[in-house]
């Protein structure tokens, strides 16, 4: 089945210590997106690729960064993580394909910073 | 900028009963997208239902089904003979039309509903 994979599930870094999130699909979607999400909030977009082309949120920290080798892949890399970025990390997919512009959901990296 | 409003925090409902979901939203596009998501307990989100703007009937999946007022910027969401299974995070969500990069979802805040049984 297509799908949106994220590595891993659930994990636990040290308060500074870099850390990378792994997102890959196997849809053949354009665009990728990582949201992060706190406690019993919202989703909260950080940057998205259309393609090739990064486009990062305005109010996004610079501590956060992404990379995406190819059409397939995303990472999400945190520098220097505080406390403040334990969340639910979420990928997400989506195509200009067709004529819906809903968005494909991993089942999100847990990240717990210590 | 759009906002997406989700006045209810949490909702219950009894199992097999009908409950709604509100969800109101500001925009000035006259061409957009409006979704709910369910993320249920430690699962990923799932697209429910979607509406195009430009669609004045009401969009239904199964037992989802919307009432989207366009002039009143409304889309809520009716869950009918509601299961277990449908205890949930209920997000409602707008995304406007975007030609080359659509990126512009907005969340609103959720509401947490649980089915008793």
């Amino acid at each position: 089945d297509a799908m949106v994979i994220q590595n891993p599930r659930y994990q636990v870094t040290q308060f500074g210590k870099p850390v990378t999130l792994s997102c890959s699909q196997t849809l053949n979607h354009n665009v990728m997106y990582w949201y992060q999400q706190k406690s019993s909030q919202a989703p909260k977009l950080l940057f998205h690729y259309y393609d090739k082309d990064f486009n990062n949120e305005a109010d996004t920290p610079d501590n956060f960064q992404s990379r995406r080798p190819n059409t397939s892949f995303c990472f999400l890399d945190i520098r220097s993580p505080g406390l403040g970025d334990a969340a639910m990390y979420l990928c997400a997919t989506s195509t200009l394909a067709g004529p819906y512009n809903e968005q494909f959901f991993g089942p999100g990296t847990r990240l717990t910073v210590l | 900028a759009q906002t997406v409003t989700q006045s209810q925090p949490e909702m219950s409902v009894q199992e097999a009963e009908t409950v709604t979901l509100s969800c109101t939203y500001d925009t000035s596009e006259n061409n957009y997208y409006l979704f709910w998501y369910k993320q249920p307990p430690s699962r990923q989100m799932i697209l429910v239902i979607r509406q195009e703007a430009y669609k004045q009937q009401n969009a239904t999946e199964n037992r989802f089904s919307v009432n989207f007022q366009k002039a009143a910027k409304s889309f809520s969401l009716k869950i009918s003979d509601s299961q277990l299974g449908d205890t949930a995070m209920y997000f409602c969500a707008f995304m406007k039309q975007a030609l080359y990069n659509n990126n512009d979802m907005r969340f609103g805040a959720g509401t947490r509903l649980t089915v008793k049984p």
